[in-house]
């Protein structure tokens, strides 16, 4: 059973134009979500974050939606750049455990 | 340089033959987490440590175990591999349990049992 559910796998956008990457989670006690990136042959590495006290958080071209209700988050990419290509994954979990979306792989088209 | 390292990086090996995966970082973390990742199915966590002789099972944690006797090292050990434990694996390490800290991950092991 998954508890963080990413149902794109991939998504392609051109350079310069929005990104926007989806992310469902099943567990209503999770509070806390974070979207990492994965480039090839790397680790995952932190990208941002949102804790469930807010809506949204921005961090320069990154930003995060969380609609609670909706069990739902959403990453924004604006402008997208072709280095933003790459493997994206939301996560959240809580008591100890921690919980990974299976992916959405973007591709930035110059 | 803060870093969670990984050896080896690539491992070929055949099934029943022990291994150990080793990780170590340099952050004085208490957390230490490993994952393993396998395609359509993102990162699923094995096993955990919330501190030195701490560990606790994740969601997949059959046929693997882990020992922490030091902050620093968080050993991953299959006693029987199997070609079904072929997989890209990942140790990862936070200040406290995630999600509120962000974990920092390792370069991977690829692990292809035969």
């Amino acid at each position: 059973d998954q508890q963080v559910k990413q149902n794109s796998p991939s998504l392609s956008v051109q350079e310069g134009r929005i990104s926007i990457l989806n992310c469902d989670y099943t567990n209503s006690m999770f509070d806390y979500f974070l979207w990492y990136k994965k480039y090839p042959a790397e680790g995952p590495t932190f990208l941002i974050s949102i804790s469930s006290i807010k809506d949204k958080n921005e961090d320069g071209r990154f930003t995060v939606f969380l609609n609670k209700s909706a069990k739902h988050l959403s990453l924004h990419i604006v402008p997208s750049q072709p280095g933003d290509s790459a493997v994206y994954f939301c996560a959240s979990g809580g008591f100890n455990k921690f919980y990974f979306g299976s992916g959405t792989k973007l591709n930035v088209k110059p | 340089e803060a870093q969670v390292t990984q050896n080896p990086r690539y491992l070929i090996t055949v099934t029943g033959k022990k291994l150990t995966v080793t990780c170590s970082q340099n952050m004085n973390h208490e957390y230490m987490s490993w994952y393993r990742q396998d395609p359509g199915l993102g990162l699923r966590q094995i096993y955990y440590s919330m501190n030195v002789e701490v560990t606790d099972k994740g969601d997949v944690p059959e046929g693997y175990k882990v020992s922490r006797k030091e902050k620093r090292n968080f050993p991953l050990i299959l006693e029987s591999p199997s070609p079904n434990q072929t997989s890209l694996y990942f140790c990862a390490s936070s200040p406290t349990s995630p999600p509120t800290y962000e974990q920092y991950f390792g370069p991977g092991t690829r692990l292809t049992v035969t």
